[in-house]
């Protein structure tokens, strides 16, 4: 079975720009959610999908947002990007249920500049 | 708040010597603890997943327990193949996990 696919799995950006972050979850999973990881706040979650509607949100700025299509797929957008969004964002499907464990992706490496 | 605190931040061990994390926990309502591994320039692989006190689950030379305020990562007899990050999360609603910062594992041989 494929695990969780992140596309891109690296991307420089500029100040103010805007990017796009790509997920596939595993086959059958309509939970997906998404974190970001840092050095020093380490993984923090941002949001959660479900059936193509929010289910849980994070305390991130609405410069974050994401959306989920029919086929399970999400991608999440970061809007005017700032240099503290360099992180390594990593998503992670699941059945959607409370005994589901994550299964995460290896994650898009975003570096703003 | 949730919060997770695990401990230590690194541990070095030779090979063959047996130790464990600690993952300690404070939640409202905890609908499960889990345990992950990650190796640099990798998402978290997942280990365990324990629910209630009392609880133990083995894979390989790994065994995870939990108690009502904390959970143990014991592990025996490691390999050097066992360095990685361990990190401990709580559970409280849907896939919104709380992460403690790791404990960064290496076995030399």
């Amino acid at each position: 079975k494929a695990g969780v696919t992140q596309t891109p799995r690296y991307l420089i950006k500029t100040r103010g720009q805007q990017v796009t972050l790509s997920c596939s979850p595993i086959s059958g999973h309509r939970s997906v959610s998404w974190y970001q990881q840092t050095p020093g706040q380490g993984l923090q979650f941002l949001f959660e999908y479900f059936s193509e509607t929010q289910r849980n949100k994070g305390n991130f700025p609405g410069r974050f947002s994401g959306r989920q299509f029919s086929n399970s797929r999400s991608e999440m957008n970061v809007s005017t990007l700032e240099l503290g969004d360099s992180a390594l964002y990593l998503c992670a499907s699941s059945l959607g249920q409370d005994d589901s464990p994550l299964h995460f992706g290896n994650g898009t490496r975003l570096t703003v500049t | 708040e949730d919060q997770v605190t695990q401990s230590p931040e690194a541990l070095r061990l030779q090979e063959g010597e047996s130790s464990s994390l600690n993952c300690s926990y404070t939640v409202s309502g905890l609908r499960g603890l889990f345990w992950y591994r990650q190796d640099p320039g990798k998402g978290p692989e997942f280990l365990f997943t324990l629910y209630s006190a009392g609880e133990e689950k083995e894979k390989e030379r790994l065994k995870a327990t939990l108690t009502k305020k904390e959970s143990f990562l014991h592990i025996t007899a490691p390999k050097p193949e066992d360095s990685a990050t361990y990190l401990c999360a709580v559970r409280t609603s849907g896939s919104r996990l709380t992460f403690g910062e790791g404990t960064q594992l290496t076995v030399n041989p």
